[in-house]
């Protein structure tokens, strides 16, 4: 089955350390997002690749850097310098807009992240 | 940035009650998508407005988009248990950005 996953589902780290969260993708998809969802709360655009070696700035990138080497994977390493990392973070990916018509996103399950 | 609100922030309605959730831009829409997001669980996409007072039904939900394409509302008729989590609208800018903006979400929790 084709889908997005996200890996690992719980991550805990100490404050001070930079971590990576894993999106693999298999639809094929050019782009690929990261959200940030704190309890109760929307979901807020950190990163976006709309294409392999390219990205941009969400709402809410500092403290967060990613990476497009493939078209499968867009992985998010939050950073010491954030300050509030933990959260549960949400990666999507979907087909590239060629009208007026957006292709609905894709939702991996989610990692929630917990830094002491 | 894209401003996008949605109220009301939270609903509680008697099992069988109607709901609303609206969506409101700052700029003009090319579209705008909505999401459902059950508790525990990522979202998931409902359906796509585009063009200017287009309304779409799905069974006992009613999606409707402003005649300026500014504002949207999901209605929901009779209202059951498995309607139960967090109504997203999300919306991008011009045609070529693939930025999508999540609103700021409308919990619904029914009482049986």
């Amino acid at each position: 089955d084709g889908g997005i996953t996200q890996s690992p589902k719980y991550l805990f780290r100490k404050e001070g350390q930079n971590v990576t969260l894993s999106c693999e993708q298999n639809l094929n998809h050019d782009a690929m997002y990261w959200y940030r969802q704190d309890p109760g709360q929307g979901l807020r655009l950190i990163y976006y690749s709309q294409i392999v070696n390219d990205f941009q700035k969400g709402d809410i990138a500092e403290g967060y850097s990613v990476s497009r080497e493939k078209k499968e994977s867009f992985p998010l390493t939050v950073t010491s310098a954030q300050k509030n990392p933990t959260a549960f973070y949400l990666c999507a990916s979907r087909e590239r807009r060629t009208s007026s018509y957006n292709s609905p996103l894709h939702f991996g399950n989610g990692t929630r992240l917990t830094v002491t | 940035g894209q401003q996008v609100m949605q109220i009301p922030q939270y609903q509680h309605v008697q099992e069988g009650e109607d709901f609303t959730t609206y969506c409101n831009s700052s700029t003009t829409l090319s579209n705008i998508q909505w999401y459902k997001q059950r508790p525990g669980g990522h979202p998931v996409f409902l359906i796509q407005l585009v063009k200017s007072g287009e309304v779409k039904k799905q069974k006992r939900l009613t999606f409707q988009f402003g005649e300026a394409k500014k504002n949207s509302s999901l209605h929901i008729t009779a209202t059951q248990t498995t309607d139960v989590g967090t109504y997203f609208c999300a919306v991008t800018p011009n045609f070529g950005n693939e930025k999508l903006t999540f609103g700021t979400g409308t919990r619904l929790t029914i009482i049986p």
